[in-house]
This record gives C-alpha cells, sequence and structure tokens, in this order.
C-alpha cells in the first residue's frame, strides 16, 4: 500500500481565498483524522470520521473550518476564507477498523501558508 | 476530556547516555498509550506503545513503563545515536470505546543526541 496520501503537498495562498486539502486514507482503514501541527499549539486534532461519519469535530477551530469525508478512501478539509493564523502543516491519517491495530498511520503532510 | 502533559520539552543528552521522556493523562478510562517519533520536516510514526493491561514495553533500545495507578508512563532510550535525535510526542486513548480511536498528544520533547 502506498500509505495515507495528502496533496497538495505545498500550498501558498492569500489571506481570503479558499483551501482545500486532501486526502486518501490506507485502503481498509475505516477511521481517519485531520490534525494540525504549529509551532505554539503543536499537534491538534481537528475532526475524525469513523466509518466515513464524522465522530469528533470539537477540535475545529471555527465555523471557517469544515470537513467531509463522502466514501471510504477520500477526505478533504476545507478552509473558507483563509487567514494568515490558518498557516500550519496539516496532516491526516488513518487506522484500521477496532480489533486490528490502534496504530494510526500519518500522511506526509500539507505546508499550508496564508498571506 | 483528556489532558496529556509532558516533560521535558526540550533534552540534550551525549551519545551513548540515556533518554528520558515523562507524560501523564488525565483520564483514568485511558487505555493505550502510543509514543510517535517526529524527525524534522517529516510524519510522526509510531515508535512503541503500551496498553493498560501492562505494565512495561521493550524493542530494542526503547522501552515505555505505565504507572496506572500514578497515570503516568515514560519512554527510555537507552544507548542514544545521533539519528534518536527527534521531537518525540506521547499520546493516551480510550481504545475500547467504539467511534476509532482518539488520540490526545502531549505537547512534544526536542531530543537531541550530542556527539
Amino acid at each position: 500500500d502506498a500509505g495515507v496520501i495528502q496533496s497538495p503537498r505545498h500550498e501558498v495562498t492569500e489571506m481570503g481565498q479558499e483551501v482545500t486539502l486532501r486526502c486518501k486514507p490506507i485502503s481498509g482503514h475505516n477511521s481517519l483524522f485531520w490534525y494540525r501541527q504549529t509551532m505554539m499549539r503543536g499537534l491538534e486534532l481537528l475532526i475524525y470520521f469513523n466509518n466515513n461519519v464524522p465522530i469528533d469535530d470539537s477540535g475545529m477551530p471555527e465555523d471557517r473550518f469544515s470537513a467531509k469525508m463522502p466514501n471510504a478512501s477520500f477526505s478533504t478539509l476545507k478552509i473558507q476564507p483563509s487567514e494568515p493564523r490558518d498557516s500550519a502543516v496539516y496532516f491526516c491519517a488513518s487506522s484500521p477498523p477496532a480489533g486490528f491495530s490502534h496504530e494510526q498511520y500519518f500522511g506526509p503532510g500539507t505546508r499550508l501558508t496564508v498571506t | 476530556g483528556e489532558n496529556v502533559e509532558q516533560h521535558p520539552s526540550t533534552l540534550s543528552v551525549q551519545e551513548g547516555d540515556s533518554a528520558v521522556i515523562k507524560c501523564t493523562y488525565s483520564d483514568s478510562a485511558s487505555n493505550y498509550f502510543p509514543w510517535y517519533k517526529q524527525e524534522l520536516g517529516k510524519r510522526p510514526q509510531l515508535i512503541i506503545d503500551i496498553r493498560s493491561n501492562v505494565g512495561e514495553k521493550k524493542d530494542q533500545r526503547i522501552a515505555v513503563t505505565l504507572n496506572k495507578t500514578a497515570k503516568h508512563f515514560s519512554l527510555h532510550i537507552t544507548e542514544t545515536q545521533p539519528e534518536d535525535s527527534a521531537v518525540y510526542f506521547c499520546a493516551a486513548s480510550n481504545a475500547l470505546t467504539g467511534g476509532g480511536n482518539k488520540l490526545t498528544f502531549g505537547t512534544g520533547t526536542q531530543l537531541k543526541v550530542e556527539l
């Protein structure tokens, strides 16, 4: 398996623009997680899905952030409108069904810069 | 919700010495405690994990101990090598609940192994 795939790897955009980050989890994994990493706040869980259903979105900063998982092999995280404080590395991770390993496998991340 | 504290935030050791990183958690229902290593510019990767039904686990030069009563767990790296230099994150989870495996991460420890 290719592992968790994220795109784009780097994104530079201007304040006010819409940003869409994409993630393809490992085949067979049924949980998907979106994290944000900054020097100041560390690694924060934004939202996670189980069997394509959002389970906990308490980490989503505000209404400008939204996430979807239309099927088992694809998820998006959208920021609209983007602000400079959204600059961070965004990781997607997936994990297999309960009863198997509890390990979360991280993607390579998307480095977002909002100017 | 769960709160994980991690210390120290930075740790510098001489090559060949041991390194110890400590974490405490708040939720007595947590039962799964992984450690992730993140090299500069890379994704976090699981290096070892422990479940609440064991007190210690070893894998070559790394070991993790868990004290459920005190709600703390530690990572021990022996015979440190320059390639051990990275940021290490502890995490905690209640892995028995349905809906995926939500991890709460500590704030990370920057380990530097000096020649």
